[in-house]
């Protein structure tokens, strides 16, 4: 069974550039989740989707972030334009269950520099 | 707001015994997940904790006390390949399923 998948690994760009960044979930599981971890800082969870629906996206830092999910498949997340505190490395988790207990599967992660 | 500690680093050294401590002060409790990540890789699950006690899984056991807002984890026999970021995080009863990271202890297996 292949993992989450996540595109680019590394993307680096200039202050005001448009990034996306995609995830690929494992098969078959409905809910999806986008955190980001910003240097000496602790991962942060951005959002959550289940299907095509965001359950939860009180972590999204403003509105130059947008999170997609058409077709309950795979997510892209969008930033535009980019500031140089979005630099980071981007993770999207998956789980089949709903709920606390649920284990989320990590992707590698994204790694985004802003210049 | 919500404060999970953990030790930033440790060593020890192949075949000892290391005890990672989390602490967390938090506002609702609803599970305590504890993720092993080596660098550039993905965070992998180790284990969940959601009533006190002890919970073993091969050479790895996770411990949890809600009174206290403490965690451990224990890994026993160490190997070089347990050279890693270890994560402690907790999910919040408001918070649903959005998982709350401490900020992770770097452990480095020396032989």
């Amino acid at each position: 069974e292949a993992g989450v998948t996540q595109f680019p690994s590394h993307s680096v760009i200039e202050k005001g550039q448009t990034v996306t960044l995609r995830c690929d979930p494992i098969s078959g599981h409905d809910n999806l989740y986008w955190y980001r971890r910003v240097m000496g800082k602790e991962i942060k969870f951005l959002l959550h989707f289940v299907k095509e629906s965001k359950q939860d996206e009180s972590g999204m830092p403003n509105n130059r972030f947008l999170a997609e999910r058409t077709g309950g498949t795979y997510s892209t997340l969008k930033v535009q334009p980019a500031e140089l505190e979005d630099s980071g490395v981007y993770f999207c988790a998956s789980s089949q269950e709903f709920g606390s207990g649920a284990e989320q599967y990590f992707g590698p992660g994204t790694r985004l520099t802003v210049t | 707001g919500q404060n999970i500690d953990q030790p930033t680093e440790m060593t020890a050294t192949e075949g000892a015994i290391v005890q990672i401590n989390c602490t967390y002060q938090t506002s609702g409790f609803n599970g305590l997940f504890w993720y092993q990540q080596h660098a550039g890789e993905a965070p992998t699950f180790l284990s969940y904790n959601v009533l006190d006690g002890l919970e073993e899984k091969g050479r790895f056991s996770s411990f949890l006390s809600r009174s206290k807002g403490y965690s451990y984890l224990l890994l026993k026999e160490l190997q070089m390949k347990d050279s890693a970021s270890y994560l402690c995080a907790v999910i919040l009863r408001q918070a649903g399923t959005a998982l709350i990271f401490g900020k992770g202890t770097t452990l480095s297996v020396s032989s």
